[in-house]
C-alpha cells in the first residue's frame, strides 16, 4: 500500500539556517510527488511538484526538492530560513483522483 | 480571481448538534474535494465531486456525513449528529481536471470543535 512519511513532527531553526524536511514514500512504481505549505490563517498552497526527469525541482519562495529513488525520500531543501516561512509543510502523493498526505512538519523560525 | 473558500472558518457546537460546513470553489473548476485533518493525524480525504455528481465517496467516515453540491457549484458538508470524534479541520479543494498530476487548491478550511 502507498503511504507517505514525514518523521518529523516539529522542527525549530534560526532565521537565515538552511532547512529540510524528511519526506518518505511508499510506493510502487515511481511516484508523483507534492509539497504544500500552510500558512496560519491560510489554505494549502503548493510549494513544488515532481512527475518525472529533473530530480531536483524547483519551487516558489526559493525553496527546492530533490527525488531520490534509491532513498524513497523527497526532502525539501532552503538554503536560508526566513521568518514568514514559519508553517506547517505537507508532502503527498496523489492517488487516483485524491491526494494522500503525510502527517506533517510544523516549522518553527526563531530570530 | 477568488480563491477556494470555506465558511465558517470555526464552529463550536455540542455532541448531539447539527453543523454544515459550506465550500465555494474557484470558478469554472468542475472538480471538489473534501479532506479532514484530525488533531495531531494526516489530511485524509473524504470525497470528490465532478459538477454535482460523487465520483469517489469512500472516505466518508459513516453515514453521519452527508455532501452535496446541488447545481455543480459550491458545495456542503454536513454532519448530523455531531459526536467528540468529529472534531477537527476540514478543508475543501477545487481543480480544474482530475487525476495524477492534477493541482488542487485547497481553502483555509473549517475548523469544527464538538463538546
Amino acid at each position: 500500500a502507498q503511504s507517505v512519511t514525514q518523521p518529523d513532527i516539529h522542527i525549530t531553526v534560526s532565521e537565515g539556517a538552511s532547512l529540510e524536511l524528511r519526506c518518505n514514500y511508499s510506493y510502487g512504481a515511481t511516484p508523483y510527488l507534492f509539497w504544500y505549505v500552510q500558512s496560519p490563517g491560510q489554505g494549502l498552497q503548493l510549494l513544488l511538484k515532481y512527475f518525472s526527469g529533473d530530480t531536483l525541482v524547483q519551487g516558489i519562495k526559493g525553496f527546492e526538492a530533490e527525488f531520490k529513488r534509491s532513498q524513497s525520500s523527497f526532502n525539501l531543501r532552503k538554503p536560508s530560513v526566513h521568518w514568514s516561512d514559519a508553517a506547517e509543510y505537507f508532502c503527498a502523493v496523489p492517488l487516483a483522483n485524491n491526494l494522500f498526505f503525510g502527517t506533517g512538519t510544523r516549522l518553527t523560525v526563531i530570530p | 480571481e477568488a480563491g477556494v473558500t470555506q465558511f465558517p472558518s470555526h464552529s463550536v457546537i455540542e455532541k448531539g448538534q447539527t453543523v454544515t460546513l459550506r465550500c465555494d470553489p474557484i470558478s469554472g473548476h468542475d472538480n471538489l474535494y473534501w479532506y479532514r485533518r484530525v488533531m495531531g493525524k494526516e489530511i485524509k480525504f473524504l470525497l470528490h465531486f465532478v459538477k454535482e455528481s460523487k465520483q469517489d465517496e469512500s472516505g466518508m467516515p459513516n453515514n453521519r456525513f452527508l455532501a452535496e453540491r446541488t447545481g455543480g457549484t459550491y458545495s456542503t458538508l454536513k454532519v448530523q449528529p455531531a459526536e467528540l470524534e468529529d472534531s477537527g479541520v476540514y478543508f475543501c479543494a477545487s481543480s480544474q481536471d482530475a487525476g495524477l498530476k492534477t493541482i488542487q487548491y485547497f481553502g483555509a478550511g473549517t475548523r469544527l470543535s464538538v463538546l
